[in-house]
């Protein structure tokens, strides 16, 4: 069975520029979610898509970040424009919807360098 | 919001010596599970600690709660090189997990 992949695995763009990260969560995985590590900080929750409903997206930063999920599948992660204190490592994780555990199964992340 | 701390942020150790690394969070929660991150790779899920006094093995490491004074430990037994990584600990609140800062560990031969 396949995990959860991200891509880019990493990225660099200019403060201004626009970027698009995408996670592939694991199949039939309905829960997909989505955080950030700044460096050197712990890993912050950004938001959670129930299929393709925006269950929880109180921890977005800003208007400048913009998820989704269009059909339950995929999801990306959209910045723009991107800013210095956006670079940081962007994790997406998936669980399947009804589990006691909730256990989160996580991608290698995307680390975004905003130059 | 809940506070997660974790420390130390950097462990170097060498192999054969035991070490602990603590997490300590801020409010009422039973779910709390550990983490470990391999360079470049996805977090991997070490272990899942669901009521107070749990206490957990996987070969060298031991991890336990203490939901009362709202602490776990993960504890390293005669470390070897392998375990080099960085470990989580995370918080489940029922809707989102809050980590702590992780702890880089190096075992030195």
């Amino acid at each position: 069975e396949a995990g959860v992949t991200q891509f880019p695995s990493h990225s660099v763009i200019e403060k201004g520029q626009t970027v698009t990260l995408r996670c592939d969560p694991i199949s039939g995985h309905d829960n997909l979610y989505w955080y950030r590590r700044v460096m050197g900080k712990e890993i912050k929750f950004l938001l959670h898509f129930v299929k393709e409903s925006k269950q929880d997206e109180s921890g977005m930063p800003n208007n400048r970040f913009l998820a989704e999920r269009t059909g339950g599948t995929y999801s990306t992660l959209k910045v723009q424009p991107a800013e210095l204190e956006d670079s940081g490592v962007y994790f997406c994780a998936s669980s399947q919807v009804g589990r006691v555990f909730n256990e989160q199964y996580f991608g290698p992340g995307t680390r975004l360098t905003v130059t | 919001e809940l506070k997660v701390e974790q420390n130390p942020l950097f462990l170097s150790m060498q192999e054969g010596k035991n070490y602990t690394i603590y997490c300590n969070y801020s409010t009422t929660s039973d779910r709390l599970y550990w983490y470990r991150q391999d360079p470049g790779k996805s977090l991997e899920s070490l272990f899942v600690l669901l009521s107070n006094g749990a206490v957990k093995q996987e070969g060298r490491l031991m991890a336990s709660l203490d939901t009362k004074a709202r602490l776990s430990t993960l504890h390293i037994t005669a470390a070897v090189h392998d375990l080099s990584a960085t470990y989580f600990c995370a918080v489940w609140t029922g809707n989102q997990f809050y980590f702590g800062t992780g702890t880089s560990l190096t075992v030195i031969p």
